[in-house]
């Protein structure tokens, strides 16, 4: 059965300090791979996306995310946090042959410190 | 503003009560989606609707019921609660037809059962 790993469930940082944040998925086939984003209280909202192409995705909010075919791997980067990205991220992926079904992972709760 | 919505926002029940969580869209998307968030386990597809008049199980369908009511509407039932189905509930939408911009998510039902 197809996972996602999310290995990091919780990260701390301090304003300023860079993010990387793993995601693997278990799906040797054609995968649309993307990251949401839960502020406090809040729904998830779509961060970024990859379908094909440049494997480095930008999304909103200076994240961004390379697609790593070889290792099976999505990791989301921020060069410098803010403390507004205090919120979870989760990573999902669709398989080619799925429909529209994604699959989560597990989510990485981020706080980032004034 | 367009987009999903769930009703109601909290609700707390007891053991074998039931109720009825309601999710509209007013995107004109095919598809819709029930998912439970639990902390650590990311979100779990409980029941999705492909298209108006189908539904299938998702991951975790026990002591769930649906109903597509029609393209707008999918409803999830509980009808027997169980303090195992506190969590919290998102409903989501995709159009699969034109070009895949993942779900786009209600604002969720906290449910505790007691």
């Amino acid at each position: 059965a197809q996972s996602v790993s999310q290995h990091n469930h919780h990260v701390i940082l301090s304003e300023a300090a860079s993010l990387e944040l793993g995601c693997n998925y278990s799906y040797g086939g054609t995968v649309n791979l993307f990251w949401y984003v839960q502020y406090p209280g809040q729904h998830l909202q779509l961060l970024l996306k990859y379908f094909s192409g440049d494997p480095l995705v930008k999304g909103i909010k200076g994240f961004e995310a390379e697609f790593i075919k070889s290792k099976f791997s999505f990791n989301l980067r921020k060069p410098s946090v803010q403390w507004s990205d205090t919120a979870e991220y989760f990573c999902a992926v669709r398989r080619g042959n799925a429909g529209n079904m994604l699959t989560f992972g597990g989510g990485t709760r981020l706080m980032v410190k004034p | 503003n367009a987009g999903v919505t769930q009703t109601p926002k909290f609700q707390v029940l007891k053991t074998g009560q039931s109720m009825t969580l309601q999710c509209a869209q007013d995107m004109n998307h095919n598809s819709m989606y029930w998912y439970r968030q639990d902390p650590g386990m990311g979100l779990r597809l409980i029941y999705y609707s492909a298209s108006e008049g189908t539904t299938d199980k998702g991951e975790v369908p026990n002591g769930y019921n649906v109903s597509r009511l029609n393209k707008r509407e999918f409803s999830l039932r509980l009808e027997s609660a169980a303090p195992s189905q506190t969590s919290v509930y998102f409903c989501a939408s995709s159009d699969p037809m034109n070009s895949w911009h993942g779900y786009t998510f209600g604002s969720g039902t906290r449910l505790t059962v007691v």
